[in-house]
């Protein structure tokens, strides 16, 4: 059974960047078609696609964070990483990770069938 | 961008009764070269992440009940619950991904009446 698992600080001050890692078990991250992607949660609030990444290291951004997200993946760690640059309180969310099936109209961009549990993380000084 | 609407914002319905819930996307989220529509149906109860139910607006993700179903075609789809029971309590989203950036709707709230 594929698993993830969201790690990282709870706390990040403002200004700073916000750093997270994915690690998948039970799977390898390098599989055809499917992408890897993030998706946040502002408490009390709905869900917003951060972006997706491929094991190649292909990245697709939602337009409104695309100038402070950077994804990586590490193939021989089967992880993926997110940083956040420049965050305020509006990116304190619950952060997960999930694998973007390979239902969509095109890969990368499709729906999500294994999540991770989150992380809850906090911008505050 | 695609904008994503759900309704109602909440809901209570009594055990065993019928819940629908209603998405509206702002373009048409269909494909005609291969007839699917390319809206998802999601769960979320409280303190755990999302989870599937519905891919290309009518297909159960496997382990589902069949009490959840899915429909509409376009810009117009239903999620509907046919027998609620206690542990289908949740907020339920719909998300387009016919084209980028991928969006989730605002999410229904379902409650025991």
């Amino acid at each position: 059974q594929l698993q993830l698992q969201e790690s990282g600080p709870g706390l990040v001050k403002p200004s700073e960047t916000l750093s997270l890692t994915c690690s998948v078990s039970g799977g390898s991250i390098i599989i055809s078609n499917y992408y890897w992607g993030w998706i946040r949660q502002p408490p009390g609030k709905g869900l917003e696609w951060i972006g997706s990444i491929y094991y190649s290291g292909r990245t697709y951004y939602n337009p409104s964070l695309k100038s402070r997200v950077t994804f990586s993946v590490d193939t021989s760690k089967n992880q993926f990483s997110l940083k956040l640059d420049s965050v305020t309180a509006a990116d304190t969310a619950i952060y997960y990770c999930a694998r973007v099936t390979s239902r969509g109209y095109s890969y990368g961009y499709s729906d999500f069938d294994y999540w991770g549990p989150g992380i809850f993380v906090t911008v505050s000084s | 961008d695609i904008v994503v609407t759900q309704s109602p914002d909440s809901l209570a319905v009594s055990l065993g009764e019928r819940a629908t819930i209603n998405c509206k996307s702002s373009q048409s989220v269909f494909y005609s070269a291969n007839n699917r529509n390319y809206l998802a149906w999601y769960q979320q109860k409280p303190g755990q992440p999302p989870k599937v139910l519905i891919y290309w607006a009518s297909t159960r993700e496997s382990g589902v009940p069949d009490r959840f179903s899915g429909s509409g075609s376009g810009t117009d789809f239903t999620l509907t619950i046919s027998s609620l029971q206690a542990e289908d309590v949740a907020i339920y989203y719909c998300q387009q991904y016919y084209s980028p950036p991928l969006v989730f709707g605002g999410g229904t709230k379902v409650e025991i009446k």
